[in-house]
């Protein structure tokens, strides 16, 4: 099975809420990515947080990092239509740093 | 463009029939993944090589499947005997160290 599993799969909001996606996973892990995926185009890498850090920001986003509980939330704020997209959480572990995607939240962001 | 490619975008073939795809990765990047990915769900892992290494591969990556990355370059994923079920974006990402992944386009297959 996966390692990472998006939570909500699918979300929609107004212009200019936030949003809100969680990521759960099962072992220890080296760091933790998060990726966007706008439909039918490649991943971009947003934001990555390594396994000792709690909280990390970039811009709009956010990324929390949970290691007792196995979980991490990406925030993006004040969001705007753009931001119609799928995000995927990514976690590494060891030892040969294998990358194991969630099923990724697909977020609709209504003007 | 993140500098990653892969050729072909596109591949139709007939069921049965061997196919390989290519992918080149930013050429300082001395790792390079490969996964599948199915309309609606993540990528899912293949396989994954450290310079010419190949470190990690799923149990997915049948003996039907087989990647090659010789000198620690491009690398060749090949899928011989295709099956329907083998219809999917194959995408591949290349990294510096355990950072973010830089992913090419995809190749796009259908198998008839």
């Amino acid at each position: 099975s996966q390692q990472g599993e998006e939570d909500p799969q699918a979300l929609s909001i107004q212009e200019g809420e936030n949003a809100t996606m969680n990521c759960s996973y099962k072992t220890s892990i080296n760091n933790l990515q998060w990726y966007r995926q706008n439909s039918g185009r490649g991943l971009v890498h947003l934001i990555l947080i390594r396994s000792n850090e709690r909280e990390k920001h970039s811009g709009r986003l956010r990324v929390t990092l949970d290691t007792s509980k196995k979980s991490s939330s990406l925030l993006i704020t004040a969001s705007r239509a753009a931001d119609t997209a799928s995000y995927f959480c990514a976690t590494v572990f060891t030892p040969y740093d294998k990358v194991i995607f969630g099923p990724g939240t697909s977020l609709s962001v209504i003007p | 463009d993140t500098g990653v490619s892969q050729d072909p975008r596109h591949k139709i073939t007939k069921r049965g029939q061997n196919v390989t795809f290519r992918c080149d990765p930013i050429s300082e990047h001395n790792r390079l993944y490969w996964y599948r990915q199915t309309l609606g769900q993540g990528p899912e892992f293949l396989t994954y090589f450290q310079n010419e290494a190949q470190l990690e591969k799923s149990r997915l990556l049948s003996d039907r499947f087989s990647a090659e990355r010789p000198k620690g370059s491009f690398s060749t994923l090949e899928i011989q005997r295709t099956e329907q079920g083998d219809s999917a974006m194959y995408l591949c990402a290349s990294s510096l160290k355990v950072t973010e992944q830089f992913f090419g386009p995809g190749t796009r297959l259908t198998v008839l």
